[in-house]
């Protein structure tokens, strides 16, 4: 299995600009997370899906930001419009849910708003 | 609020030193605690699991162990390598909830 696959990497943009960043989960996973990783506060959870169904999105930023799960094994979360203050890792995460929760990391997509 | 601290913030040892990492919480209220690793611009990778019913886990060099009473868990890594410098981060989970909390992290560097 390849793990979580997250897309882009790395993305440069200008403050204004609409991002979109991408994650699949592995296969047969049914429980999807995104957090955002900053020197200041740490790992945070912005929202997370059960079976393709919005559970969590309290900490979500504001109305800026946006998540969906098009699809049971496909995420996106966006950023509209995106601020200089938005710069940082922003990773997903899948898990099987029951019974242990454990929760496999993508590599990150390093993000930088200019 | 719930919060998770790891104490040490940052580690320093020589290759060869048996350590131990610690992480605690202050609600007690616990469901799994998981411990991962980061390198520098890299993801989180999953080194042992211990759910709720668990006091500890192995897996070769480490073993994380669990005191519920106390809200602590420990990561032991005996005989520790270069390979291993990267930070290490504990996260729990409460009954019900999928929801992590993840702790501030120990920056750990293994000196050969």
């Amino acid at each position: 299995d390849a793990g979580v696959i997250q897309s882009p990497r790395h993305e440069v943009t200008e403050m204004g600009q609409e991002v979109t960043l991408r994650c699949k989960l592995i296969s047969g996973h049914n429980s999807l997370f995104w957090y955002r990783q900053t020197m200041m506060r740490g790992l945070e959870l912005l929202i997370y899906f059960n079976n393709n169904v919005p559970i969590d999105d309290s900490g979500m930023p504001e109305d800026r930001f946006s998540a969906k799960m098009p699809n049971a094994s496909f995420s996106t979360l966006k950023i509209q419009p995106s601020e200089p203050r938005d710069s940082a890792v922003y990773f997903c995460a899948s898990s099987l849910g029951l019974p242990s929760y454990e929760q496999y990391f993508g590599p990150g997509t390093r993000l930088t708003v200019t | 609020k719930q919060e998770v601290t790891q104490i040490p913030a940052a580690l320093s040892v020589p290759e060869g030193e048996n350590l131990v990492l610690n992480c605690s919480f202050t609600d007690s209220a616990i469901y799994n605690l998981q411990w991962f690793r980061q390198d520098p611009g890299k993801g989180l990778t999953s080194l042992l699991l211990i759910q709720s019913s668990q006091r500890e886990q192995t897996s070769g060099r480490l073993n994380a162990s669990l005191d519920k009473s106390s809200g602590r868990s420990t990561l032991y890594i005996a005989a520790s390598q270069p390979g291993d410098s990267a930070t290490y981060l504990c996260a729990k989970t409460t009954s019900g909830t999928y929801k992590y909390i993840f702790g501030t992290g120990t920056r750990l560097k293994v000196l050969a």
